[in-house]
């Protein structure tokens, strides 16, 4: 695609829902990152897809938390047992995979946890 | 640990005045690039402008620049010109070269460009 999407733009959920954020990276982007930023922050590093494996999870905040890229393009983030804490905007980035150090984002999936 | 530090949360220019933000850091490394991100109200983080550590000569993008201070660990990013499209939440960023490409962020400068 033209640029990095992601869906749903705005996810409300109770708190013990579980709740998946998709990410379609850019055509021929090797590399996939999840952010996490809350408000009034920077973005938090979560995890970062080489390929189709993850090549740091060292992120995510516990194992409510997991990340696929089953076919080493479209990545979802899954969270289970969703918690108010979680509530944040979710930015998914890839990149070409050569350490330019530039990433193109998505717009991100604000997800408010009630 | 490598930090980021923005000590502006909030600055306020009218249009086609010059606006400098400030970005400290603090590495033990020597190979890095530096990055500032603009967050405008949609969400998506834009990249402005990046240096290289090893590069002595500040980058510059259009009516974008930085001065580039590495021994004394800053990274300020002089808007010139400013529009008022440029109202936009900025980050700096840090990269260690050779890494996995995990950014390190500031906390942000919210900058509001008046008419």
């Amino acid at each position: 695609g033209a640029g990095v999407s992601q869906t749903p733009s705005n996810k409300v959920t109770e708190k013990g829902k579980y709740v998946e954020l998709r990410c379609d990276p850019i055509s021929g982007h090797t590399a996939l990152y999840w952010y996490r930023q809350s408000l009034g922050q920077g973005p938090e590093f979560l995890i970062y897809f080489q390929g189709t494996g993850a090549a740091d999870d060292s992120g995510l905040p516990n194992d409510r938390f997991f990340a696929v890229r089953p076919e080493g393009s479209v990545s979802t983030l899954k969270i289970q047992r969703t918690e108010r804490g979680d509530s944040a905007v979710y930015l998914c980035a890839s990149s070409l995979g050569r350490n330019t150090g530039e990433l193109f984002f998505g717009e991100g999936s604000r997800l408010t946890v009630l | 640990a490598q930090t980021v530090t923005q000590s502006q949360p909030e600055m306020s220019v009218q249009e086609a005045e010059t606006v400098t933000l400030s970005c400290t850091y603090d590495t033990s490394e020597s190979n890095y690039y530096l990055f500032w991100y603009k967050q405008p109200p949609s969400r998506q983080m834009i990249l402005v402008i990046r240096q290289e550590a090893y590069k002595q000569q500040n980058a510059t993008e259009n009516r974008f620049s930085v001065n580039f201070q590495k021994a004394a660990k800053s990274f300020s990013l002089k808007i010139s010109d400013s529009q008022l499209g440029d109202t936009a939440m900025y980050f700096c960023a840090f990269m260690k070269q050779d890494s996995n490409y995990q950014l390190i962020w500031g906390a942000g400068t919210k900058l509001i460009i008046k008419p």
